[in-house]
């Protein structure tokens, strides 16, 4: 089967840097994407990895070690709009059908 | 841009009824999901629809479930008979290829009394 372990909670300040990590355990791997969603609202997509290394989008980078089964998602530039969760999702090799998805993390901001 | 639209917004139903949650992917998309969240907890996976079938579905996703796409555009989850316990909001997602972003829907808030 598969797990993905994320931290419940993060807090920082507004402008700095934060780094939400995720760890996963699959029979197969495919690519980790990382998902965003506020209160109340839909997930939305952020960024994917399926290749080692970092991907880079705005302020927003996320980073891959397949060898490690981890990853971790960077926020730069921390805004008050960003205090949301934030999930990792696994999409398993061969089995694209099915995207399972961490517990999330939730990113406080103070000002 | 186009969007995954999800009806109605908020469903409230007496236990031991039925319910059917709606929801309108993205036209050319070709793989549809259907995903849970109770509140404050995680995303979590109910199934998945391709090619005009479950191709793959959760231990969640028992026999009082049920998934269809009656036409081209709409893609429906109904509950046959509803428990306290699936009181939760129903994500529908859709993507053009499986490892491609999942798009969600809105959400449909349902609530069992």
């Amino acid at each position: 089967g598969q797990s993905l372990e994320q931290p419940s909670e993060v807090t920082a300040v507004e402008g700095a840097i934060v780094q939400m990590n995720c760890t996963y355990q699959t029979s197969g791997f495919y690519g980790l994407s990382w998902y965003q969603q506020h209160d109340g609202g839909a997930p939305t997509f952020l960024s994917y990895n399926a290749l080692d290394g970092l991907e880079e989008t705005g302020r927003f980078s996320s980073f891959l070690s397949r060898s490690d089964s981890y990853g971790y998602l960077l926020l730069q530039e921390l805004q008050m709009k960003d205090s949301a969760s934030y999930f990792c999702a696994v999409i398993e090799r061969n089995r694209d059908d099915k995207i399972i998805f961490g517990k999330g993390t939730r990113l406080h901001i103070l000002p | 841009e186009p969007e995954v639209t999800q009806t109605p917004s908020h469903q409230v139903t007496q236990m031991g009824q039925e319910v059917i949650l709606r929801c309108v992917p993205i036209s050319n998309h070709l793989y549809f999901y259907w995903y849970r969240q109770i509140l404050g907890q995680k995303v979590e996976f109910l199934v998945s629809f391709y090619n005009n079938e479950i191709s793959e579905k959760s231990e969640i996703f028992d026999d009082q479930f049920s998934v269809e796409r009656p036409d081209g555009s709409n893609f429906t989850l109904k509950i046959r008979s509803t428990k306290l316990e699936d009181s939760a909001m129903y994500f529908c997602a859709s993507t053009g290829t499986g490892n491609s972003p999942l798009h969600f829907g809105n959400g449909t808030r349902l609530t069992v009394t």
